[in-house]
């Protein structure tokens, strides 16, 4: 069974950081690019972040909303990806999901709560 | 960035009916590109068709989809109570990836 289950989300006050995390099980992890959506009311669906293989050397995008403030890595050894989110906004609020690319976003995680508020 | 449109915003169906979503690009996307999610009330969003054509694994073959360059839709043959969802269009063309902002389908 494909699973992705994220962690690390809650509350955060304005300006401040926050690393999610996402473990995958079920598929082979180190074949999948791996991206990052978040979803809110006001945006709906947005993709934040994609990190590649590592034959396409860990290569990253981001959104430019992100750009320089979001960081996505991972660890295949323990099929896992993160996000390090510096200087939030209240913007970046939302439900953060995990998704595996292969043709498209094949897999998704149930998603983990970031809330951006003072 | 590259645009999807998405039409209409929400619809209602009756059991049975034939239902078209359309999703509309202000460029155009290679088929390769374009793929379909589905989003139940509460839960994550899923993987529909990939492709533009191409049913996920376990989707009913009452889904289908189709287009090229700018437009694309999706279908649904026949509606069931249980395809009560938000459906968004994606696509993975170019950076950034782009979704629709989804047509939430009801049930009359």
């Amino acid at each position: 069974e494909v699973k992705l289950e994220e962690s690390g989300g809650g509350l955060v006050q304005p300006g401040g950081s926050m690393k999610l995390s996402c473990v995958a099980s079920g598929f082979t992890f180190s074949n999948y690019w791996m991206n990052w959506v978040r979803q809110s009311p006001e945006k709906g669906l947005e993709w934040v972040a994609e990190i590649r293989l590592k034959s396409n050397n860990y290569a990253t995008h981001y959104a430019g909303s992100v750009k320089g403030r979001f960081t996505i890595s991972r660890d295949d050894s323990k099929s896992s990806v993160y996000l390090q989110m510096n200087n939030l906004r209240a913007e970046d609020t939302g439900i953060y999901y995990c998704a595996a690319f292969y043709y498209a976003m094949d897999y998704w995680g149930q998603g983990t709560s970031v809330t951006v508020s003072s | 960035e590259i645009v999807l449109t998405q039409s209409p915003t929400t619809m209602a169906a009756s059991p049975g009916e034939k239902i078209t979503i359309t999703c509309s690009a202000n460029s155009s996307i290679s088929s390769n590109y374009l793929h379909w999610y589905q989003q139940k009330p509460g839960f994550s969003p899923k993987l529909l068709i990939y492709r533009t054509s191409n049913l996920a694994s376990g989707v009913p073959a009452r889904f289908s989809g189709s287009g090229s360059g700018t437009s694309y839709s999706l279908t649904i043959g026949t509606m069931e109570a249980e395809d009560v969802a938000t459906y968004y269009c994606q696509q993975g063309s170019s950076i950034p990836r782009t979704f629709g902002s989804g047509t939430k389908l009801e049930i009359k």
